[in-house]
């Protein structure tokens, strides 16, 4: 079945810090993939999305690619701050079961950053 | 404001006393679905909907009963709540479904 997987965290970074986040998915048909951030004691806020091959979500500073040949899609920033400390969770929409469409999310990566 | 609402925030039971979980969303989506959330196990779809009495099951239905009588409401029904369902619940809607998803600010279920 459908699937995404996320790297472990914690990932813990100083101020200014270049940030990747790595994220794999396996899905039959062509899913939607997407980011999304969860700071303490919030629900999940959706950060960016791609709906095809090569197409770059970016949203805050933070991007990510949707890689079809190497099924990937990784998120990045380039100057992390204090305030980007969350959980965050690659997601993919495929196919349901009846035609509809259901969300898989990866275990979530937590980030530290540190002043 | 657009938003998806859950109530209760909080909520602590006994097992094996019937309970309700609300959600409700104001944008009009089409698409409804309730997660659990537990450590080191990311989010777990429980049931998802595509529009009014149309629902269909996610990877962790066992236990748990939903209804779409209208299309703002969505809510989860634990018939009889056990301990392993103590957990994180998440209510989301979307227009679509693959334009991603808008979140509730979750329930905090402790069943005893």
């Amino acid at each position: 079945g459908d699937s995404v997987t996320q790297m472990e965290g914690p990932v813990t970074l100083s101020e200014e810090a270049f940030l990747t986040i790595n994220c794999t998915y396996t899905a039959t048909g062509y899913p939607s993939l997407f980011w999304y951030v969860q700071y303490p004691g919030e629900g999940l806020q959706l950060l960016l999305k791609a709906t095809k091959a090569d197409d770059k979500g970016s949203n805050k500073g933070f991007e990510a690619t949707y890689r079809k040949e190497t099924t990937s899609f990784h998120l990045e920033k380039g100057s992390v701050q204090v305030s980007d400390s969350a959980v965050y969770f690659c997601a993919l929409s495929g196919e349901g079961n009846t035609g509809g469409f259901k969300t898989i999310f990866g275990a979530g990566t937590r980030l530290f950053v540190k002043a | 404001e657009a938003q998806v609402t859950q109530n209760p925030r909080y909520l602590i039971t006994v097992t094996g006393k019937k309970l309700t979980v609300t959600c409700s969303q104001n944008m009009n989506h089409e698409y409804m679905s309730w997660y659990r959330q537990d450590p080191g196990l990311g989010l777990r779809q429980i049931y998802y909907s595509m529009n009014v009495e149309v629902t269909d099951k996610g990877d962790v239905p066992e236990g748990y009963k939903v209804s779409r009588k209208e299309k703002r409401n969505f809510p989860l029904i634990l018939e009889s709540p056990s301990p392993n369902q103590t957990s994180l619940y998440f209510c989301a809607s979307s227009q679509t479904g693959w334009e991603g998803y808008t979140f509730g600010s979750g329930t905090r279920l402790t069943v005893v």
